[in-house]
């Protein structure tokens, strides 16, 4: 199995700062045959559903703020939240769909500091 | 835009079979790629179950393979989820999913299942 672990299990950022998220595979995602890496970003607030927020490690889904970047290759990525909003307030976690199992990261809480 | 709604008991007892059901609004699941269910403990993290395709093939996690069974209900537009000899660590919210390129890009409300006697 590709273990996920993302950094930090959680952080607090001023209004309008950026948070920063990382998450590090066991093995690289990176598929060589289409040059993609099969990493997703999703955010989940209280009581809710995951929603997707980025595929292919930096393409967004459809609907989500230019705010929200996702970035890195390989075995390393990062999700930024350019301006942090009220409305970001969540948990996040990284997936990888190379293989099954699909697994996730243990999950980053944002708060507002 | 698609739309899931998971289904089934909120109780279920030890050593008994989870099973719930996911229809699907607004896509058909003989087209769409693949449907997942993921579940998440109370106040822990996302585990994937697993996924089956719209060919019927299906992928399961390796710690439920054994108790895991995933359906396609083509003429109700709907899937479905089997989990046999649950104990209190099945206790979770289940989520069904909808995949799409390399990502689940669509997701029901949740189910709170709780294994208790």
């Amino acid at each position: 199995d590709i273990v996920m672990t993302q950094s930090p299990d959680s952080l607090a950022v001023s209004l309008g700062e950026r948070a920063t998220i990382n998450c590090k595979s066991s093995q690289s995602v990176l598929y060589s045959s289409n040059n993609k890496n099969y990493l997703t970003w999703y955010q989940q607030k209280p009581g809710q559903p995951p929603r997707l927020l980025v595929y292919w490690a930096s393409t967004r889904g459809s609907g989500v703020p230019d705010r929200f970047s996702g970035s890195g290759s390989g075995t390393d990525f990062t999700l930024t939240i350019s301006s942090l909003q009220p409305e970001d307030v969540a948990v996040y976690y990284c997936q990888q769909y190379y293989s099954t199992p699909r697994t996730f990261g243990q999950g980053t809480k944002v708060e507002i500091k | 835009q698609v739309q899931l709604q998971e289904s089934g008991p909120g109780l279920v007892k030890p050593s008994g079979t989870l099973s719930l059901t996911c229809a699907v609004s607004n896509d058909s699941i003989s087209i769409s790629s693949w449907w997942s269910w993921v579940r998440q403990p109370p106040g822990k993290g996302l585990e994937w179950i697993g996924e089956i395709y719209q060919s019927g093939s299906t992928d399961y996690n390796p710690s439920l393979k054994s108790r895991v069974t995933i359906s396609l209900d083509k003429s109700k537009n709907q899937f479905s989820l089997d989990l046999s000899s649950v104990t209190a660590a099945d206790t979770a919210v289940y989520y069904c999913a909808r995949g799409a390129v390399a990502a689940l890009a669509a997701w029901g409300q949740g189910t709170l299942v709780t294994v208790s006697s």
